[in-house]
């Protein structure tokens, strides 16, 4: 299993601009979550899906997030405006089912806003 | 929010020696996973513990889901340099019930002196 994918792995930009991420997750897996992690709050639930529903977005920051999942290979999280504030490590991580609380991390997208 | 408190925020051995850390709460998990990050990855699942008093080897580590269901350690044996990264224990709280949340901790920084 090629684990879970996530693109690109470092993305730089300027403040204003439109940010897509990309994560494919593990095939099978039901649900998938979106997490950033910087030094001062570290690891901090954004989003997460259940056979592509959203069901919690409660730790999305502000409207300037959106996140998608169209189908059960591919979901995206998309920072529009983004902001200097918004540099972080973004990860997306998936879990097989309602049965097991073990999520598989992928490796991550390095967000730079300048 | 809800609190995972992680120790010792960083550790600097020599290889060989063996490594002790651990997580604890004031409030009851039903769930204990144990991550390890490298620098630029993702977290990478090393060990889950389900039932309390649980012990778990991997290899050289061996974590324990606490008797009381609020903590858990992990152990790392006879260290070697690859043993560099961060880890992370992260686990569902049972007063949140069936949320699909993981809770993470602060991380421990464990740097290996050759």
């Amino acid at each position: 299993d090629a684990g879970v994918i996530q693109s690109p792995r470092h993305e730089v930009t300027e403040m204003g601009q439109e940010v897509t991420l990309r994560c494919k997750p593990i095939s099978g897996h039901d649900y998938l979550f979106w997490y950033r992690q910087t030094m001062m709050r570290g690891l901090e639930l954004l989003i997460y899906f259940n056979n592509n529903v959203p069901i919690d977005d409660s730790g999305m920051p502000e409207d300037r997030f959106s996140a998608k999942m169209p189908n059960a290979s591919f979901s995206t999280l998309k920072i529009q405006p983004s902001e200097p504030r918004d540099s972080a490590v973004y990860f997306c991580a998936t879990r097989r089912d309602r049965n097991t609380d073990t999520q598989y991390f992928g490796p991550g997208t390095r967000l730079t806003v300048l | 929010g809800q609190q995972l408190n992680q120790s010792p925020q960083s550790m600097f051995i020599q290889e060989g020696e063996d490594v002790s850390m651990n997580c604890t709460s004031s409030s009851i998990f039903n769930t204990w996973l144990w991550y390890k990050q490298d620098p630029g990855e993702g977290p990478v699942l090393l060990i889950a513990l389900y039932k309390a008093g649980e012990l778990t080897s991997n290899g050289r580590l061996t974590a324990q889901f606490g008797i009381t269901r609020k903590d858990s350690f992990l152990n790392i044996s006879a260290s070697i340099p690859s043993d560099v990264g961060i880890y992370f224990c992260a686990g569902q709280l049972l007063s949140l019930g069936w949320t699909n949340k993981l809770i993470f901790g602060t991380g421990t920084l464990l740097a290996v002196q050759p």
